[in-house]
């Protein structure tokens, strides 16, 4: 059970290029989530979903697609990166939304754009 | 709209001090709440939460009350260790919230010298 995991770890991109960052959770979790972590500033949510095939956007989505055509990947897009993009990004799945329900994190991907 | 703030960091204590690290919040309705830790190098993981008012969260020997009347759930030890170095989050999942949507507070470095 390797909970969740992401890919890569860690990636440098030039301003303009894209890349797809990739999550996988094997606890048939419906919930799944995509966050960013700034410094001084927490977490904060790009996109979200709630089951296979939807996606919704959380409160810093511009800049970044998401797809979820399985339920157990999880992927976020930039299409064009930008220096303002530069972040450690975490996805996180949970079963449920209720108080009992924990959201479980990946390890991370370091992303730079010089 | 919701927001979480956590006591300016960072924190440095000596092994076997006493921790106290405050956080406080703004939600509508009935917000569940939480703790997490996150070591270095690695994601986000679950300390302890509290899901309705005067619950005490409890884990690895930290504690925190959600108090509603102070809208407060500050993190307590009360004797650290080297190994409880990390960076801690309070967070919280408003009420109601259809998605489980977490909000984070910025995040207390917290370093425990021998």
């Amino acid at each position: 059970n390797a909970g969740v995991t992401q890919t890569p770890k860690f990636r440098v991109l030039k301003t303009g290029q894209s890349m797809t960052l990739l999550c996988a959770q094997d606890m048939n979790h419906e919930y799944m989530y995509w966050y960013r972590q700034d410094p001084g500033m927490g977490l904060r949510l790009i996109h979200y979903s709630v089951g296979e095939g939807t996606t919704a956007k959380g409160e810093v989505p511009d800049g970044y697609n998401v797809s979820r055509l399985k339920k157990q990947n999880f992927l976020l897009g930039l299409e064009s990166a930008a220096p303002s993009q530069t972040s450690v990004y975490f996805c996180a799945s949970s079963y449920g939304t209720g108080g009992t329900y924990e959201q479980y994190f990946g390890p991370g991907t370091r992303l730079t754009v010089t | 709209g919701d927001s979480v703030t956590q006591m300016e960091g960072p924190v440095t204590l000596s092994e076997e001090a006493f921790l106290t690290i405050n956080c406080t919040y703004t939600a509508t309705g009935y917000p569940s709440l939480f703790w997490y830790v996150q070591y270095p190098g690695e994601g986000l993981q679950l300390l302890l939460k509290a899901t309705k008012a005067d619950d005490k969260g409890s884990n690895k020997g930290f504690e925190a009350t959600y108090r509603k009347e102070t809208t407060s759930f500050h993190l307590e030890k009360g004797s650290v260790q080297v190994s409880d170095s990390a960076v801690y989050f309070c967070a919280l999942r408003a009420g109601g919230t259809s998605y489980g949507k977490l909000t984070f507070g910025q995040g207390t470095i917290l370093t425990v010298h021998p």
